[in-house]
Parts: C-alpha cells; structure tokens; sequence
C-alpha cells in the first residue's frame, strides 16, 4: 500500500510569510505526528493527532506553529509570519496504536523548508 | 518524560566488519516498545528493528541484531558484515505504553561512515 506521503518536498519563502505543509498518512493509522529536523540534528516532536482525541501540542516552539488534522486524514502544520530559524526539514509520521500491532512509526519523506 | 541517549555522534566501520551503536534510555515503565531507526542522506527514515520489552529474546533482523539490557535500559544495535549502504544517520526511539500516550522519544542519532 502507499505510504505517509508529504507535500511540497521542498519550500522556499521569505522571511514574515506563511508556509501550509501537507501530510497524508497511511490509510486506516489513527495516529500522526510532526517533527522538525534542523540540518545534521535529531529529530524535535512537534505535536501528535491520535484519532478525535484532543491533540498533543506540547512540542509547538511558538504561537506561530499550528496543526491540524480532519478525522484521521490529512494533516496540515501551518507556520505564520516564518523566521530563518524556522529552516529545518519536517518530518510526518503516521502509526498504528491498537493491541497486536507492530506500532512502529512510518515516515514520510520529509519537506524542506528554507526561510530566506 | 523519557529520555533517549545516543552517547556516540559518529561511528565508522569497515566494510565486512561490525559496528554497534549504543542507546541508553530512562523510563519507570515496564512495558514499552524501542526502534531502531536509519535516515540515509536522501532523508527518509526507515525502520530496521524493533524490541517488545515484554520480550526477553534480543530481536534480529538478517545482518542487524540488538542486545537489550532491560534492567540497565540499555538497548544497542549491532550491524554484522557492514555495507557500504549502511552508511546513514541511525536514530534510536523509544516509545511509550499505548495506554500512556502513544509518544515516540528519539535519541540525537548516531552517524556511521562506512569505509570501503
């Protein structure tokens, strides 16, 4: 089956404008999450989506990060009026949760976002 | 919350030899699930093994195996007759309970070079 898939791969913008990153997980996985991932560093949890549940926004560095996130569909990490600081790749990753599963994460490829 | 340590930024192996690559994590948690994960240069993060701490037997995948310290919460990947596409950033993961959160903590990561 297709995997966790990621639009754009790669976005330019300036400095003060907004940038909409996309993320379809795999069918069926009830539970998403974002990460950011600044050049040869680890991974940074953004926030998380399981299901209706509220979400885990405890990774957001500021009021400019947002997500969300229809049912268990496609997700969309907004990020207002971007700072250089804010160049990073952005990983999605989507999971399985329930009893008998594998539970591992599946990543998508990533979008790289450069704040010029 | 958990803590993941990858203690070790860079490792290289020779091709045909053997690397381990070590991963230390704090959890008061008995059952839990912990990943090793790799990220070649073209980005996308790929499974290679995974270890249910309910299981006492060290898990195996074809060249890669892991040796799971549960009482010293230790949990090292070992990589047998390296290739040259081993070469990758290796991220160990450690995830919670799925009654707790479902929450994935990464370590740093571990880059190997792998030496023809």
């Amino acid at each position: 089956g297709a995997g966790v898939s990621q639009s754009p791969s790669n976005k330019v913008t300036e400095k003060g404008k907004d940038v909409e990153l996309r993320c379809d997980p795999i069918s069926g996985h009830t539970a998403l999450y974002w990460y950011r991932q600044r050049l040869g560093q680890g991974l940074e949890f953004l926030i998380y989506f399981q299901g209706n549940s509220a979400p885990d926004k405890s990774g957001l560095p500021s009021d400019r990060f947002s997500a969300e996130r229809t049912g268990e569909s496609v997700s969309t990490l907004t990020i207002q009026r971007t700072q250089q600081e804010d160049s990073a790749v952005y990983l999605c990753a989507s999971s399985l949760p329930l009893a008998g599963s594998s539970y591992e994460q599946y990543f998508g490829p990533g979008t790289r976002l450069t704040v010029t | 919350a958990q803590t993941v340590t990858q203690s070790q930024p860079e490792m290289s192996v020779q091709e045909a030899e053997t690397v381990t690559l070590s991963c230390t994590y704090d959890t008061s948690e008995s059952d839990y699930y912990l990943f090793w994960y790799k990220q070649p240069p073209s980005r996308q993060m790929i499974l290679v093994i995974r270890q249910e701490a309910y299981k006492q037997q060290n898990a195996t995948e074809n060249r890669f195996s892991v040796n799971f310290q549960k009482a010293a919460k230790s949990f090292s990947l070992k990589i047998s007759d390296s290739q040259l596409g081993d070469a990758a950033m290796y991220f160990c993961a450690y995830r919670t309970p799925p009654n707790t959160g479902n929450q994935f903590y990464f370590g740093t990561g571990t880059s190997l070079t792998v030496i023809p």
